[in-house]
């Protein structure tokens, strides 16, 4: 089993559409969860961190689900510039040799 | 606030030449990461450093490659001999200390493309 696995895609939505992403992790005593967007031949950039009580950061909201293992995201009121790779990653304690560990990323293509 | 610098852009060198990175963080941040990232992949943690200290190098392939980060600010990667499965962006990242956890947003550069013919 993969550290991270995410569906790779391409979420294919319409301007305005709703739009939910998951991402599971193998790793139990993983501790930090972030959501960074690589639009296409850029670096990756950090979209929000992922807290045990969820988070909203505008049409964005993060939740993590460490029963299951998952964590997600939704995107509301979807944009065209929404149109990028968004990359789950997973980072565990760091002195038990833990990496921050990245996905390979769900592409979302928004259509007018 | 400058962001994390990387030189060359971009490179094309044949199998078996030899090819090096530069990549200067934000300054004030001691963690500095390098990542690999293959077409169609996430990035792929190579080596991290904490200051000038090695953090974790468990998937860096040291027969080929190598990094120093002297004097704890600026680093370089290098690949010697280059395979053509090398080919891919590399990636260089900056964070504050962070504690005992990953909390700290990694910034990172614009990347060097390496394509090996």
């Amino acid at each position: 089993r993969k550290e991270v696995e995410q569906d790779p895609g391409p979420f294919n939505v319409p301007e305005g559409a709703t739009v939910a992403f998951n991402c599971t992790y193998s790793n139990s005593a993983s501790q930090s969860f972030f959501w960074y967007r690589q639009d296409c031949r850029k670096e990756p950039k950090l979209l929000m961190s992922v807290y045990s009580s969820g988070n909203e950061d505008g049409r964005f909201t993060a939740q993590l689900n460490r029963a299951s293992q998952y964590i997600s995201l939704l995107i509301r009121d979807s944009k065209l510039s929404d149109s990028a790779t968004y990359l789950c990653v997973v980072g565990g304690l760091k002195s038990s040799g833990d990496k921050l560990t990245f996905g390979t990323g769900t592409r979302l293509a928004v259509r007018p | 606030e400058a962001g994390v610098a990387q030189s060359p852009r971009y490179k094309i060198i044949e199998k078996r030449q030899s090819v090096a990175f530069w990549c200067n963080p934000i300054s004030g941040h001691a963690t500095l990461y390098w990542y690999q990232q293959i077409l169609g992949q996430g990035p792929k943690l190579l080596i991290q450093f904490q200051n000038n200290g090695v953090v974790d190098d468990s998937q860096l392939p040291k027969d080929r490659f190598s990094a120093e980060r002297l004097k704890g600010v600026d680093s370089t990667l290098k690949i010697q001999p280059a395979k053509l499965e090398d080919s891919a962006v590399y990636l260089c990242a900056s964070s504050l200390d962070g504690g005992r956890v990953f909390t700290d947003t990694q910034y990172f550069g614009p990347g060097t493309r390496l394509t090996v013919l």
